[in-house]
C-alpha cells in the first residue's frame, strides 16, 4: 500500500520567511510524528500527534516552530520567521499505537534556508 | 536524558561476512527497541523490531535484546556491498511513543 508522503520533497526559502511542510501518513495509523535531522546529525524528535492532540510537543525548538492535524489525517509543520540553523531534513513518521509501535517514515523535506 | 549510544564506525566487512551492530541505552523504562537502515541522502526504513529479550531473527538479521544489561544489537549475515549504509538504534520508553535515536553506525561492506 501507499506509504507516507511529504511535500515539497525540497524547499530553498530566504531567512525570515514562512514555511510550511507536509505530511500524509499511511491510511489508519493513528500516530504521526516529526521528527528533523541536520547534516551529519542524528534525528531529533519534534511532536506527536495521537489523532489531532500532540500530547507531546517537547522536542519543539522554539516557538517559530507550530505544527497541527486534521481529520486524524494530514498534518501541517510551520516554521515561522526561518532561521539558517532550521535548515535540514524534516521526516515525518507514521505508526498504528496497538500490537507495534513501529514508527515508518517518509521521504522528508529538504529545507535549506539562504 | 535519556540516551541511546551507538560507535559511529565506519564499520568495514568483507563481503559475506557477518556485521555486527551494538546499541546501548540508558532508560531502564524503554520497552521496544528499533533498527532502521539509512541510505545517504533517503530516509531512514525499519528492518528490524525487537521488545523482548532474546534474539530475533528475519531473513539474514538478527536482532538481540538484552534489558538486565541495556544492550541491543543487530547481526547481518552474508553481508552484501548493498548493506552499507548508516544503521540506527532507536528505544521507545514506556508512556511515550517517541523514539530515541542514536547517531547511527555507518556499515562499509567492501568486496
Amino acid at each position: 500500500g501507499a506509504g507516507v508522503s511529504q511535500s515539497p520533497s525540497n524547499k530553498v526559502t530566504e531567512k525570515g520567511k514562512d514555511v510550511e511542510l507536509r505530511c500524509d501518513p499511511i491510511s489508519g495509523h493513528t500516530a504521526l510524528y516529526w521528527y528533523r535531522q541536520s547534516l551529519g546529525q542524528g534525528l531529533e524528535f519534534l511532536i506527536y500527534f495521537q489523532g489531532n492532540s500532540a500530547p507531546d510537543k517537547s522536542g519543539l525548538p522554539s516557538d517559530r516552530f507550530s505544527a497541527e492535524r486534521t481529520g486524524g489525517s494530514v498534518s501541517t509543520l510551520t516554521i515561522q520567521r526561518t532561521q539558517q540553523e532550521d535548515s535540514a531534513v524534516y521526516l515525518c513518521a507514521s505508526s498504528l499505537l496497538r500490537e507495534s509501535y513501529e514508527q515508518y517514515f517518509g521521504p522528508g523535506t529538504r529545507l535549506t534556508v539562504t | 536524558q535519556k540516551e541511546v549510544e551507538q560507535n559511529s564506525g565506519p564499520l568495514s566487512v568483507p563481503e559475506g561476512a557477518i556485521a555486527s551492530l551494538n546499541c546501548t541505552y540508558s532508560d531502564r523504562g524503554s520497552q521496544s527497541f528499533f533498527w532502521y537502515r539509512q541510505y545517504s541522502g533517503k530516509s531512514p526504513e525499519l528492518i528490524m523490531s525487537i521488545y523482548s529479550n532474546g534474539d530475533k531473527e528475519d531473513g539474514r538479521f538478527t536482532a538481540q535484546l538484552n534489558k538486565a544489561s541495556q544492550y541491543v544489537s543487530l547481526l547481518i549475515r552474508d553481508s552484501q556491498p548493498s548493506d552499507s549504509a548508516t544503521y540506527l538504534c532507536a528505544g521507545r520508553s514506556g508512556g511515550y511513543n517517541k523514539l530515541i535515536f542514536g547517531a547511527g553506525t555507518r556499515l562499509a561492506v567492501h568486496p
